[in-house]
């Protein structure tokens, strides 16, 4: 089984300050990363992925996150924040069991919240 | 860019009622699921589907059922509603890779009183 953990379910910070976004994983096989965002009102949409290569992958909106296999961590980070930041953020995961299918798991996610 | 959608957006509805949230993808997506949200929970999946007549349960008990008679429609129905089931519902679709990256609706906010 693989399970996911967002250390901080709420992160506030002013605008133009940097960021950083928590995600430990676990899992017993290789897996694939992923960081989706989710404004109010709105479903999650994809930030960004890691399947393999560099361990630093860039995403929309000026993120990006760094995969670290001996900590089993994808930690989300933004150099600067900006007020439409401002929204809950799910670290998921994705891997094969054996003789078992993909189906994504998701963390508890962690709310951003961006002051002027 | 999303080319899922759920109906109704919201719905308020008593106890003891049946009630059929609707999920549909224009994509071709085999993979369909569905997630319930609790605020500062995870996103528990309680069913998913591989393809039309695939239907599967997830890791979250769930009085729900589902059906995929349409690759395109996969509705979620609750026989008899119960505040229990007060939650957000979010339809989700895939292709059938594991680095393939999940389409969300905008979800179904259900309040049972």
């Amino acid at each position: 089984a693989q399970s996911v953990t967002q250390l901080d379910s709420q992160v506030p910070v002013f605008e133009e300050a940097p960021v950083e976004l928590r995600c430990n994983y676990s899992s017993s096989v290789s897996v694939y990363l992923f960081w989706y965002v989710q404004y109010p009102n709105q479903g999650l949409q994809l930030l960004l992925k890691y399947l393999s290569g560099s361990t630093l992958v860039k995403g929309i909106n000026g993120f990006e996150a760094e995969f670290n296999k001996s900590q089993t961590s994808f930690h989300l980070r933004k150099p600067s924040v900006h007020i439409s930041d401002t929204a809950e953020y799910f670290c998921a995961v994705s891997a094969m069991p054996s003789g078992g299918s993909y189906i994504p798991t998701f963390g508890r996610g962690t709310s951003l919240i961006v002051h002027p | 860019e999303a080319d899922i959608y759920q109906t109704p957006r919201y719905l308020v509805i008593g106890t003891g009622k049946k009630i059929t949230l609707e999920c549909s993808q224009t994509m071709g997506h085999d993979k369909m699921y569905w997630y319930q949200q609790d605020p500062g929970m995870e996103l528990h999946l309680i069913h998913y589907s591989y393809g039309v007549n695939s239907t599967e349960k997830g890791d979250l008990s769930s009085e729900s059922t589902v059906s995929r008679i349409r690759t395109e429609h996969f509705p979620l129905t609750l026989e008899s509603a119960r505040p229990s089931h007060t939650s957000q519902y979010l339809c989700a679709s895939s292709q059938d890779k594991p680095q393939e990256k999940l389409f969300f609706g905008s979800g179904t906010q259900l309040s049972v009183l």
